[in-house]
C-alpha cells in the first residue's frame, strides 16, 4: 500500500504570494492532518479534515486554510506569505479515530 | 506552542549502548506515540501506546505509557548507527477528531 504523498517536495516563494500544497493520504484513510515544522517551534498542528469537513484547527492565523476532497485528498493554502512561514509542511493520515498518524515526506517551503 | 517537555534534547552515545528518553506533560493524554524523523523525511511511527501503564516493544525499542497518563518513556537497547535521527513523542487527547501535540525532539547521535 502506498504511503502518504505530498507535492511539491520543495517550493520557493516570495513575500506576499500565496501557495497551495497537496496531500494524498494512504488509501482508505479518511482523516488528513497538516502540521508545520520549524526549528524554533517544532511540530505544530495546523488542522484536520475528515469526510471533507474541518474537524480540528490549531492556533494559526486565517491566512492558513485547507480543504479535503471526496477522495480524501487534501490541500492547504497559505495566502500573503511571510518570511516566518518558511517551514516543512507535513501531511499525515490515519485510518481510525485513535491510533497513530502516518506522515508524508513533507513540502519544504522557503519564503524569500 | 508545545506542551510536551521532552528530554534529553540531544544524546551522543557509543554504539551498543542503551538509550532512554522521556516526555512529560501538564495535560492528560489518551494515546502516546513515538516517532523517528530522518533528515529530509517525515516522522515515522515507531510505537503507539493506548492504555495507562502499557509497556510495548518493537524490536530493540520499548516504550511505556505512564500511569498518570502525563508521561511516556522510550528505551532503545544496543544502539546501532542507523538509530541516528530525531525522536519525537506525541500525545493525542482523542477528543472529537485528531490533534497531536509533539515534544521538542531528542537528537540521537551514535558513534560507531
Amino acid at each position: 500500500k502506498a504511503g502518504v504523498t505530498q507535492t511539491p517536495r520543495y517550493l520557493i516563494k516570495t513575500r506576499g504570494q500565496q501557495v497551495t500544497l497537496s496531500c494524498s493520504p494512504i488509501s482508505g484513510h479518511r482523516s488528513v492532518s497538516w502540521y508545520q515544522q520549524t526549528p524554533g517551534q517544532g511540530l505544530q498542528f495546523l488542522f484536520e479534515y475528515f469526510s471533507e469537513t474541518q474537524r480540528n484547527k490549531g492556533n494559526f492565523p486565517g491566512r492558513f486554510s485547507g480543504r479535503q476532497f471526496s477522495n480524501s485528498r487534501s490541500e492547504m493554502n497559505v495566502s500573503t506569505l511571510e518570511l516566518g512561514d518558511s517551514a516543512l509542511y507535513l501531511c499525515a493520515s490515519r485510518l481510525r479515530t485513535s491510533g497513530g498518524e502516518f506522515f508524508g515526506p513533507g513540502t519544504r517551503l522557503t519564503v524569500l | 506552542g508545545q506542551q510536551l517537555n521532552q528530554n534529553p534534547q540531544s544524546m551522543f552515545i557509543q554504539e551498543g549502548e542503551d538509550v532512554s528518553m522521556n516526555c512529560t506533560s501538564s495535560s492528560i493524554f489518551n494515546t502516546w506515540l513515538w516517532y523517528k524523523q530522518d533528515p529530509g523525511e517525515g516522522p515515522v511511527l515507531l510505537i503507539a501506546l493506548y492504555k495507562a501503564g502499557e509497556l510495548t516493544s518493537n524490536g530493540r525499542l520499548t516504550a511505556q505509557f505512564g500511569i498518570t497518563r502525563k508521561d511516556s518513556f522510550l528505551n532503545i537497547s544496543a544502539s546501532i548507527p542507523s538509530d541516528v535521527g530525531i525522536y519525537f513523542c506525541a500525545g493525542d487527547s482523542n477528543n472529537a477528531g485528531n490533534m497531536l501535540t509533539f515534544g521538542g525532539g531528542t537528537r540521537l547521535m551514535v558513534k560507531p
